[in-house]
């Protein structure tokens, strides 16, 4: 899987938007980028996911840069409970199938 | 059904106990994944059942002993562990661990939080 890089912490104040960096230099053609965030004591949970166009559903908005080496996570409006460890994870397919690698995340804490 | 489901959500157990770890999903997902999360740090790969065969072992210890019985189910059989295990243990499944498409999103469980003493 493709390197990426966060930074280790942001805050952000509530009802703003929260806007988390990742790079990620090395992706290749072929690999998605994806964002999870985990809230304290439960599993990872989805949140968008994208190739080449900025996407956007009713959690998020990811955009990506046009050389895809780097992309940003926006919650538009953030709330108390959006308090979380954010993954940016840039995925590949190998021959025994896809494997989702954790880097360090982003621990966003959001501040009334 | 949109939830993997793990019991126990806490377990004790000694270096010499034998005991299990048990992940379930009802959203007819052909891919199951053990991951392992120590605290502070971000979840790590175990295994990758695929098809109900085991496809990728990230080199993990044979006191790990993953088990798929079906489709639904995800066993993780834990022997002779030491303190260093503890952790807490996430499952997941996917659509389908070969899908190139970038829709094969990881649903995961909450976790099963696990100390050997």
């Amino acid at each position: 899987d493709a390197k990426t890089t966060q930074p280790t912490s942001m805050d952000c104040a509530e009802g703003r938007a929260a806007n988390l960096p990742c790079n990620h230099s090395t992706i290749s053609g072929n690999e998605y980028v994806y964002w999870y965030r985990q809230i304290h004591s439960q599993g990872p949970q989805y949140i968008i996911h994208g190739l080449k166009n900025n996407e956007t559903n009713e959690m998020a908005s990811l955009i990506i840069t046009e050389d895809r080496k780097s992309s940003t996570l926006i919650l538009p409006h953030a709330t108390l409970r959006d308090t979380a460890v954010y993954y940016c994870i840039v995925r590949v397919w190998g021959n025994a199938g896809n494997m989702l690698t954790f880097g360090g995340g982003t621990r966003l804490m959001v501040k009334p | 059904d949109t939830e993997v489901t793990q019991t126990p959500k806490h377990l004790v157990m000694g270096m010499t106990n034998k005991k299990s770890l048990k992940c379930e999903q009802h959203m007819g997902h052909r891919a199951m994944y053990w991951y392992k999360q120590k605290a502070k740090k971000p979840p790590e790969l175990m295994f990758v059942y695929s098809y109900e065969k085991l496809s990728i072992n990230e080199s993990v210890p044979s006191r790990f002993s993953p088990e798929c019985p079906n489709s639904s189910l995800l066993n993780l059989h834990l022997h002779a562990l030491q303190p260093e295990d503890s952790a807490l243990y996430l499952c997941a499944s996917s659509q389908d661990a070969q899908m190139t498409s970038g829709a094969n999103v990881l649903t995961f469980g909450a976790g099963s939080r696990l100390t050997v003493l």
